[in-house]
């Protein structure tokens, strides 16, 4: 089946810094990967969806310039969480289709900003 | 954007069935529903997807109602390890592939 690759699993950060996360599509071409947030508790809060090629879209409230998303290749896509601070302390996971048919979630990011 | 309606929590016997109803009323002729479970701390697991008719794979059975305003998933016997968070998602009718997901229902399974 489909496989996501997701990397870092876990990251501890102080705050300022900024954060990347990677998430490949290892079988398949990911036309369209998105990104969510998940806090303790919640259930899974989209951030944004991005297209190989072209600039990410943004959800309503997520901030474009503090999270930034790059889908380079048909295979990876990025977030990078830019001067990080303890309340973006969360759950970060990506998901991957292809056009649509089926969509596969990497195994997720816990991000600690100290 | 058709929601969903789902009962926040339900425990099942280990052994038995587990029957998990979800509500999309407001769902469009062409709007799949789609069923994700969520182990803690881990990304969600892909269970089963229809349109209009009933789904079984080896994981489980969807039923949906003729007029596709519910559907049901079942577990046909439940372990312990189908402990999760279970998530019947209907896909935004865009181009943009969207999944978006509700509250879900955190199912037991019990011993």
């Amino acid at each position: 089946g489909a496989v996501v690759s997701q990397h870092p699993s876990r990251v501890i950060c102080k705050s300022g810094t900024s954060v990347k996360i990677e998430c490949r599509s290892l079988d398949f071409q990911a036309t369209t990967m998105f990104w969510y947030r998940q806090f303790p508790k919640q259930s899974l809060m989209l951030m944004a969806t991005s297209n190989e090629g072209s600039k990410a879209t943004y959800e309503q409230g997520v901030e474009k310039d503090k999270f930034l998303i790059n889908h380079a290749s048909l295979t990876l896509s990025t977030l990078t969480v830019t001067s990080a601070h303890p309340e973006d302390s969360s759950f970060y996971i990506c998901s991957a289709t292809d056009q649509g048919r089926g969509y596969t979630f990497g195994s997720g990011t816990r991000l600690t900003v100290v | 954007d058709a929601k969903t309606t789902q009962p926040p929590s339900m425990d099942c016997a280990e052994g038995r069935a587990a029957n998990l109803p979800c509500n999309h009323s407001t769902i469009s002729g062409n709007e799949y529903v789609y069923w994700y479970r969520q182990i803690h701390s881990q990304g969600p697991q892909y269970i089963i997807h229809g349109l209009k008719n009933n789904e079984t794979n080896e994981m489980a059975s969807l039923i949906i109602t003729e007029d596709r305003k519910s559907s049901t998933l079942i577990l046909p016997h439940a372990t312990l390890r189908d402990t999760a968070v279970y998530y019947c998602i209907v896909r935004v009718r865009s181009n943009d592939y969207k999944l978006s997901f509700g509250a879900g229902t955190t199912v037991t399974v019990r011993a």
